[in-house]
């Protein structure tokens, strides 16, 4: 079947620091790729996708490549703020699923000044 | 972008109640979806609709059932609320081109 798998938070960070939040999936056929991120108290946005493999993926200084050979998709992002403190979901949407997302855990970043 | 509307911010209701989510969209969009958000599960498929009258079963669907009358309002019906269902309940409204859109999510107590 379809999954998603997320690393482990919480991760807390100082500001400026280099981040990876890892992603792996399992899916038949050629899934989409998702980022998503819920800032506190607020509902789930869209932060970057990928719809075939070796698609790259930015927004905001974050960025995220679908590496089909490693079924993966990671989180990266040079120099996090304060203001990126956030809960981060992977998720994926199988190929001809109408639209189905699968998500993983979640995981939280905290960035400390 | 496409607006989803859910009916209530917070909800507090007793064991046993039947308890209704509305989840209203201001596009012609098909796809719907219901979810449950919970800490360290992600946020998991309770039911999905592709238009007028149809629906179809998610990864977890027990104690759950929904209606679609309208093609712009989905609603999420739990029987008889248990407090294994307290939870964030999102709606998911899929646009053109894969994007999805979020409702600002329920959170329901059953006490």
């Amino acid at each position: 079947g379809n999954s998603v798998t997320q690393m482990e938070g919480p991760v807390t960070l100082s500001e400026e620091a280099f981040l990876t939040i890892n992603c792996t999936y399992t899916a038949t056929g050629y899934p989409s790729l998702f980022w998503y991120v819920q800032y506190p108290g607020e509902g789930l946005q869209l932060l970057l996708k990928a719809t075939k493999a070796d698609d790259k993926g930015s927004n905001k200084g974050f960025e995220a490549t679908y590496r089909k050979e490693t079924t993966s998709f990671h989180l990266e992002k040079g120099s996090v703020q304060v203001s990126d403190s956030a809960v981060y979901f992977c998720a994926l949407s199988p190929y001809n699923q109408g639209g189905k997302l699968i998500f993983g855990q979640g995981t939280e970043l905290s960035v400390k000044p | 972008d496409v607006k989803v509307t859910q009916s209530s911010r917070y909800l507090v209701k007793r064991t046993g109640e039947k308890v209704f989510l509305e989840c209203v969209q201001d596009m012609d969009h098909e796809n719907m979806f219901w979810y449950r958000q919970d800490p360290g599960l992600g946020l998991r498929l309770i039911y999905f609709s592709y238009d007028v009258k149809m629906k179809e079963k998610g990864d977890i669907p027990e104690g759950y059932s929904v209606s679609r009358e309208k093609k712009e309002r989905f609603s999420l019906i739990l029987e008889s609320a248990s407090t294994n269902q307290t939870s964030m309940y999102l709606c998911v409204v899929q646009g053109g081109n894969t994007e999805a859109f979020f409702g600002q999510g329920t959170r329901l107590t059953v006490v």
